[in-house]
């Protein structure tokens, strides 16, 4: 199975500022990543897949990049509306289709 | 619009049995594969379940292999979740997820299974 590592676990920014959450594959999964946010009390989200493609919808100061077993999701411009937990998924090999752990995005 | 709406979760006893359905609208259900996904309370998301769009094969996680079973119906649009011996560890909000590709567009709202005596 692979192992999603997601960092870090939590995370508080200001408003406006530029925050990266990482996630990190235990084997090579070729872009297959997808970057879910789940805002509290609600279902997730898809934001991005294929490590660097916008779901629709989604605001351009979300991005994805990365390769290999090291993948990244960018917000740019901190909004208030963005404070929710973020989570990675592989789809390269599966089943299982694995998930990071989660990071908590807070405002400061 | 797509729907997945879920149904069926509630408090049961360790041991138990219960039966989580999703009724899905806005598509052609039985074109597409689904699953089921869980999320522990204050935890992460945990993939449970697969099933193709005919069938044809099912998927399982091995937390739940061999206690829990997916099943679809397309003439009713209806996947359905039967989970069999529950452990406190199976505590969890179920949702039902659309596979797109190989990622999740849509979910469902979930339905909370709670076991605990």
């Amino acid at each position: 199975d692979i192992q999603m590592t997601q960092s870090p676990a939590s995370l508080s920014a200001s408003l406006g500022e530029t925050v990266t959450i990482e996630c990190r594959a235990s084997e090579d999964i070729y872009s297959n990543l997808a970057w879910y946010q789940q805002k509290p009390g609600n279902s997730p989200q898809l934001l991005i897949y294929d490590a660097n493609s916008l779901a629709d919808g989604v605001p351009s100061r979300f991005s994805g990049s990365g390769s290999g077993t090291q993948y990244s999701l960018k917000i740019n411009s901190l909004q208030s509306e963005d404070v929710a937990s973020y989570f990675c998924q592989q789809y390269n090999n599966y089943p299982p289709l694995t998930f990071g752990s989660g990071t908590k995005l807070e405002i400061k | 619009e797509v729907q997945l709406v879920e149904s069926g979760g509630g408090l049961v006893q360790p041991g138990s049995s219960l039966k989580l359905s999703c009724v899905a609208s806005g598509f052609t259900f039985s074109s597409y594969n689904m699953h089921w996904i869980r999320q522990a309370p204050k935890k992460g998301l945990e993939w449970i379940a697969l099933i193709y769009y005919d069938s044809s094969n099912k998927y399982y996680a091995d937390s739940v292999k061999g206690r829990f079973t997916i099943s679809r119906d397309n003439s009713k649009n209806t996947l359905y979740l039967e989970m069999n011996s529950l452990r406190s560890e199976d505590t969890a909000m179920y949702y039902c997820a659309k596979q797109d590709y190989d990622w999740f567009a849509y979910w469902g709202q979930g339905t909370l299974v709670t076991v605990s005596s």
